[in-house]
């Protein structure tokens, strides 16, 4: 069973930073590309982030372009967002998502709140 | 940015209606265009992948059409379980995108 559990999500203040993890199982994390999505309270999806099977390609919205940090660790079935200079408008759940085609598994979410 | 724009904002229809819902891009994104169902609390469920394609699980009642710029998910016949909200996303061009949702609503 395809398993994404992420965790690190948490109270930040502007400009702040946190780390993102999820924790894959179920599959073999190495073969597939990897993504972040996020969701703003009452708001629709916004694709964040995607990291090719071994790293070497990374893409990111524009919005999170030289803040966010996509990486991942397939010696520990893990996936990372680094988040850096955070403002109010990253505040959202981000999930963790199995892309192969279309997004087949998504973790639970890890709720991000940027406020002073 | 493809933008994709859905319509109507909000379905109001009765169980056992058929529902068509409209997602058109701003640019062609072939058939690489998926539908997604999103209930409050719950992370998306996958539909409808590449146009046409149901995933895993998905129920014959739901069935995806077009290519190019134009694409439509139909519920022939829905069940209360279906009352949700909608979205269709692109993997065409960097960046991916969504669009802004159809609320699917009881009547």
């Amino acid at each position: 069973e395809v398993q994404l559990v992420e965790s690190g999500g948490g109270l930040v203040q502007p400009g702040g930073s946190l780390r993102l993890s999820c924790v894959a199982s179920g599959f073999t994390f190495s073969s597939y590309w990897m993504t972040w999505v996020r969701q703003a309270p009452g708001k629709g999806l916004e694709w964040v982030a995607n990291i090719k099977r071994d790293g070497s390609e990374k893409y990111y919205v524009d919005s999170v372009k030289g803040r966010f940090t996509i990486s991942r660790d397939n010696a520990k079935n893990s996936l990372y967002l680094q988040m850096n200079s955070l403002r109010a408008g990253d505040t959202a759940v981000y999930y963790c998502a199995l892309n192969r085609g279309g997004i087949d598994y998504w973790g639970q979410g890890t709720l991000v709140t940027v406020s002073s | 940015e493809v933008v994709l724009t859905q319509s109507p904002a909000t379905l109001s229809l009765s169980p056992g209606e058929r529902a068509t819902l409209s997602c058109r891009a701003s640019q062609s994104v072939s058939s690489y265009l998926a539908w997604y169902q999103q209930k409050p609390g719950q992370a998306p469920r996958l539909l409808i992948y590449d146009a046409s394609n149901r995933a895993t699980g998905i129920p014959a009642s739901f069935s995806g059409s077009g290519s190019g710029t134009d694409f439509t998910l139909t519920i022939s016949s829905l069940e209360p379980e279906d009352f949700a909200v909608y979205y269709c996303q692109q993997r065409s061009n960097w960046p991916y995108t969504f669009g802004q949702g159809t609320k699917l609503e009881i009547k």
